[in-house]
């Protein structure tokens, strides 16, 4: 398997840019998390789907955040207009999710490193 | 709120030696999972270990094994063998069975190997 693939790997913009970072899922993982890494705060989740459709995104730090999961296999992370305290490394991470006594593990993206001058 | 300590925000070993890397949480639930995840420069998250809570047995693969007190609510790593490509970030995880995105992550030990 391919694994959480992301894209791009690399993104330097300026402030008040629109930004899209991408993630493709490992193939039949029915989960989808966006988490941001950065020295102060560490590792946070920001969205989670679940079949495609959002189930908590209390982690969406403002409205200038949005992802969307249009399917099974895409998703993306949108942030218009970008600001430099935005800078970060933002991963995506897939799983397969099944109730009762599930195993599931995420297995995560290589990372998008995001830099807002 | 479950919360994920790791006390050593630095290791260092001798490169064959074995090293045990620290973890505690916090929890009122009874059935959970606990992971140790490995970051190296590249950033990478890769999987290391996987510890369900219900399993008294402690989990091991290959020269990695943990060390799983759940009445201590400790769920420490070592590596034996270390070898100069295990130097990396590695990060504790707790996730509550039925709470697929309440993954919490401690603040990460870096491990530095020494040849």
């Amino acid at each position: 398997d391919a694994g959480v693939i992301q894209s791009p790997r690399h993104e330097v913009t300026e402030m008040g840019q629109e930004v899209t970072l991408r993630c493709k899922p490992i193939s039949g993982h029915n989960s989808l998390f966006w988490y941001r890494q950065t020295m102060m705060r560490g590792l946070e989740l920001l969205i989670y789907f679940n079949n495609n459709v959002p189930i908590d995104d209390s982690g969406m730090p403002e409205d200038r955040f949005s992802a969307k999961m249009p399917n099974a296999s895409f998703s993306t992370l949108k942030i218009q207009p970008s600001e430099p305290r935005d800078s970060a490394v933002y991963f995506c991470a897939s799983s397969m999710w099944s109730s009762g006594r599930s195993t599931d593990t995420q297995y995560f993206g290589p990372g998008t490193r995001l830099t807002v001058l | 709120a479950q919360t994920v300590t790791q006390s050593q925000p630095e290791m260092s070993v001798q490169e064959a030696e074995t090293v045990t890397l620290s973890c505690t949480y916090d929890t009122s639930e009874s059935d959970y999972y606990l992971f140790w995840y490995k970051q190296p420069p590249s950033r990478q998250m890769i999987l290391v270990i996987r510890q369900e809570a219900y399993k008294q047995q402690n989990a091991t693969e290959n020269r990695f094994s943990v060390n799983f007190q759940k009445a201590a609510k400790s769920f420490s790593l070592k590596i034996s063998d270390s070898q100069l490509g295990d130097a990396a970030m590695y990060f504790c995880a707790y996730r509550g069975k039925y709470n697929n995105n309440d993954m919490r992550f401690g603040a990460g030990t870096r491990l530095t190997v020494k040849p």
